[in-house]
């Protein structure tokens, strides 16, 4: 069985500031990881994935998340929060092998941006 | 390429009607996914299509809801008897076939809004 957990469904930062918003997983084979990005009246757009390459990954918008097996985390950052960065973010994961290949979404951070 | 396209965009029904909501996938995406995001809660799994065979249902509500896929390319996603806790946006992906793992990103579409009166 698969799961993700976002922590925190609301994250505040002034425009500039560090975004970061938290991913853990739960998967029993090694996983696949998906940062999804929702801005209002539309459907979610990838913003990076994990697929067993580098460990850091970097995506669009200034975007990038660290996979760490030990802590079964994949944390999304971006230095420097912009307005338009404001939006639902979803972690999801799939699995390689042995599992469900069927993401599983976790419940979404709604990132705000205040100027 | 064109993206994944859902229609309507917006639909408004009386309680009672039944709904068809139609999603047309990437071409040569094999993998297609129909998801439920209601206010505030993530995304909710319904059923997925490898080609036109659908073979887990098990996320489907009730049995009020069904899909079918013809020609491994479109879709409809239809909710019979609708209630108004079948008020929710529905939300299309499509994807590469899964049969080469759970690596393939998903394209979503824009989505179905449909409110039940």
């Amino acid at each position: 069985a698969q799961s993700v957990t976002q922590l925190g469904s609301h994250v505040s930062v002034s425009e500039g500031a560090l975004v970061l918003l938290r991913c853990n997983y739960s998967s029993s084979v090694p996983p696949y990881l998906f940062w999804y990005v929702q801005y209002p009246n539309q459907g979610l757009q990838l913003l990076l994935k994990y697929t067993s390459a580098a460990t850091l990954v970097k995506g669009i918008n200034g975007f990038e998340a660290e996979f760490k097996k030990s802590e079964t985390s994949f944390h999304l950052t971006k230095p420097s929060a912009h307005m338009s960065d404001a939006a639902e973010y979803f972690c999801a994961v799939t699995t390689a092998s042995g599992g469900s290949y069927i993401p599983t979404f976790g419940r979404g951070t709604s990132l705000i941006v205040h100027p | 390429g064109a993206g994944v396209s859902q229609s309507p965009s917006n639909k408004v029904t009386e309680k009672g009607k039944d709904v068809e909501l139609r999603c047309d996938p990437i071409s040569g995406h094999t993998a297609l996914y129909w998801y439920r995001q209601s206010l505030g809660q993530g995304l909710e799994f319904l059923i997925y299509f490898q080609g036109n065979s659908a073979p887990d249902k098990s996320g489907l509500p009730s049995d009020r809801f069904s899909a079918e896929r013809t020609g491994g390319s479109v879709s409809t996603l239809t909710i019979q008897r609708t209630q108004q806790e079948d008020s929710a946006v529905y939300l299309c992906a499509s994807s590469l076939a899964l049969s080469s793992g759970g690596r393939n990103e998903q394209f979503f579409g824009p989505g179905t809004r449909l409110t039940v009166l």
